[in-house]
């Protein structure tokens, strides 16, 4: 079955700063790349995703690429604040089919913070 | 508003005490989902669920039964709970099978 590894698991930043999460995964026809945010003490939500159809996606301060040929991703936040203190965690899946459907992997999360 | 509702939230039992932990979601979704959160493994998926009577294993399923007689509820059971279920765990739904999830508050459970 399909394997993800998120790293680094903690990180610190300065707000301003940029921060960046790589995940890595195993099954070469995963093609589903969700990533999801949790605030302490909350649910988890959804921030972004890709599809391996695209290599990279923007939503304002957040990006994802992603780079089929190596199995990984990797989640961009530029212009870090406060706010973005929470726990992310990247999932793969393949939607396609196949002894994997229907199952969605996480990684094991990246707690980030962010100093004033 | 759309929600997806876990019961109970927070609940303390003991070893072998059969318990269910309720799922329901108010959205028409089709897929839903049961995962454990436990520190330092993120998000494990225990089972999941297609459609009405459509459910299948997870990554971690032992010790856990499910079912999905109504669209809307999707109740996790724990046979013979034990203390390796110690642990929080979220109801999620999506309108389609890879599509956005939404979780519901979690639930806390403590196994003695």
């Amino acid at each position: 079955g399909e394997n993800v590894e998120q790293h680094p698991s903690t990180l610190s930043v300065q707000e301003g700063d940029s921060a960046v999460i790589k995940c890595t995964y195993s099954d070469s026809a995963s093609n589903y790349f969700p990533w999801y945010k949790q605030e302490l003490g909350k649910r988890p939500q959804l921030i972004i995703d890709i599809r391996s159809n695209v290599g990279e996606k923007k939503d304002q301060r957040i990006a994802v690429t992603l780079n089929k040929t190596a199995k990984h991703f990797s989640l961009h936040i530029t212009e870090t604040q406060p706010e973005d203190s929470a726990v992310y965690f990247c999932a793969a899946s393949n939607p396609s089919g196949g002894t994997s459907y229907g199952k969605l992997t996480f990684g094991q999360g990246t707690i980030l913070t962010v100093h004033p | 508003e759309a929600q997806v509702t876990q019961n109970p939230r927070y609940l303390i039992t003991v070893t072998g005490k059969k318990l269910t932990v309720t799922c329901s979601q108010n959205m028409n979704h089709e897929y839903m989902s049961w995962y454990r959160q436990d520190p330092g493994l993120g998000l494990r998926q225990i089972y999941y669920s297609m459609n009405v009577e459509v459910t299948d294993k997870g990554d971690v399923p032992e010790g856990y039964k499910v079912s999905r007689k109504e669209k809307r509820n999707f109740p996790l059971i724990l046979e013979s709970p034990s203390p390796n279920q110690t642990s929080l765990y979220f109801c999620a739904s999506s309108f389609i099978w890879a599509g956005e999830l939404f979780f519901g508050e979690g639930s806390r459970l403590t196994v003695l």
